[in-house]
């Protein structure tokens, strides 16, 4: 079993740039897609990264995501903040035995 | 058009059994590579995975909660049942049924994805 630790909360002025970090605690972060999930309040998490890197259609090319092997971590990078982009995101990776493993999520805050 | 909707009580007491249901539609268990799966939310907390029904009917559970929960097919051939007995007011959450199929990946492998989740319903737990 691993963990996904991600920042309780991230902030940015609209128009900036953020990024938020998932590190896996043990095992390869390359060794399994991670994915990331949206959760604006109130609804159900939508995917906005699958993959490590792949944006579904619909998702603005705003949202990339990235894996970093040297730090064991996944990277969820949002540019040109928009207000709309205030929600709670979730990366979310696989395990042998524990199937789908979730982050602790991170508080977006468009400032 | 895949889509998903809970249903189940919004209370319950402490040691009684809580069943949820999944109804769906837009596909169908007799296409092979799909599975529905459960997930959690507490308030104001992260999200918890508990349980998967493959096509096939295998089955996957949380190791932490796997002594708790049963996951089957429903009686109607569009539905799932998640049971989860001796609930506690920790268990208390937002409950999401989730569309998963064997789908592969950009570098060649195989993963079960989360592309379609329910509105979820919401259960509280009284003591």
């Amino acid at each position: 079993n691993f963990l996904l630790t991600q920042p309780h909360s991230v902030s940015g002025s609209p128009g900036k740039t953020v990024t938020i970090s998932c590190t896996r605690s043990s095992g390869s972060i390359a060794s399994d897609y991670v994915q990331w999930y949206q959760q604006r309040p109130g609804s159900s998490p939508t995917t906005v990264i699958y993959e490590d890197d792949q944006r579904p259609s619909g998702v603005p090319d705003r949202f990339s995501g990235s894996i970093d092997s040297s730090s064991n971590s996944a990277s969820l990078t949002i540019s040109g903040l928009e207000t709309e982009d205030e929600a709670d995101y979730y990366c979310q990776s696989f395990d042998i035995s524990s199937l789908w493993v979730f982050g602790g999520g991170t508080r977006l805050t468009v400032l | 058009q895949i889509t998903l909707r809970e249903s189940g009580p919004t209370l319950v007491k402490a040691t009684q059994t809580l069943t949820l249901t999944c109804s769906f539609s837009g596909f169908s268990f007799s296409t092979s590579e799909v599975a529905v799966g459960w997930v959690r939310q507490p308030p104001g907390k992260a999200l918890e995975w508990l349980a998967l029904i493959y096509w096939d009917d295998d089955k996957r559970y949380s190791p932490s909660l796997k002594r708790r929960l049963s996951i089957a097919k429903g009686t109607s051939r569009n539905q799932v049942v998640l049971t989860m007995t001796n609930v506690d007011p920790v268990d208390t959450a937002t409950y999401y049924c989730v569309h998963s199929h064997n789908k592969l990946g950009i570098s060649g492998s195989y993963y079960w994805n989360m592309d379609v989740w329910g509105k979820g319903t919401t259960v509280t737990v009284t003591s």
